[in-house]
């Protein structure tokens, strides 16, 4: 069974960073690409980025927002997914999801799994 | 960026039929877009029912149905059951980036 389990979720400041990670099991993460989509409270989902895995080049996209501010990385070693975040703003208030990607834009694997997601508050 | 655009909300009577669909500002949505079909109840994670327009996962009920239709990819629920309350989003890839529409909320009444 696929288990994607996200951490690190706080209190920031504005203008602060954090770290987010996603533990995953159950399946060859080595292999794996993977998403982070985001939730702000009260509205709906927003896809944040993808990074995809060695054998691929471990290359990233990421929505317009977020470009220069958040970073994607993985350490297959671990199974673990990170979402770097530097210069966070409110509007970056959301819970976070990791998501499974898949290798081709019609792949199964993409968005299949989810994890129960964890929530980062900006504020001063 | 392209904005993705559903219905806010639809009501549906139990056992009923209900299409959502799902529009595109660049133009009409293709089998190229690889339409996903998103489900999230209140307080709940994310579910994907549809992906690539018409596929399923195995934990997505027969009930469930994706296409593409006019234009827009759509999603249908035949003989609606109360469970089926819910948010619904759509999601397009473009190419790369994936962009989510808003969201519809499904009531069943």
């Amino acid at each position: 069974e696929v288990q994607l389990v996200e951490s690190g979720g706080g209190l920031v400041k504005p203008g602060g960073s954090l770290r987010l990670s996603c533990a995953a099991s159950g399946l060859t993460f080595s292999d794996a690409w993977m998403n982070w989509v985001r939730q702000a409270p009260g509205k709906g989902l927003e896809w944040v980025g993808r990074i995809k895995s060695k054998n691929d080049g471990v290359t990233t996209d990421y929505t317009a927002p977020v470009k220069g501010r958040f970073t994607i990385s993985r350490d297959d070693s671990k199974n673990t997914l990170y979402l770097q975040m530097t210069s966070l703003k409110t509007e970056d208030t959301a819970v976070y999801y990791c998501a499974t990607a898949g290798g081709f834009s019609g792949s199964p694997w993409n968005f299949q799994y989810w994890g129960q997601g964890t929530l980062l508050t900006v504020s001063s | 960026q392209a904005v993705v655009t559903q219905e806010p909300s639809l009501t549906v009577s139990p056992g009923g039929t209900v299409t959502l669909t799902c529009g595109s500002s660049t133009g009409a949505v293709t089998s190229g877009h690889y339409p996903y079909w998103i489900q999230q109840k209140p307080g709940q994670a994310p579910r994907t029912l549809i992906y690539d327009t018409s596929n399923k996962h195995s934990w997505t009920p027969a009930r469930f149905s994706g296409s593409l239709l006019g234009g827009k990819a759509a999603l249908t629920l035949s003989g609606a059951q109360p469970e089926d309350e819910a948010e619904y989003y759509c999601l397009l890839s473009y190419s790369g980036p994936y962009v989510f529409g808003a969201g519809t909320k499904v009531t069943v009444l």
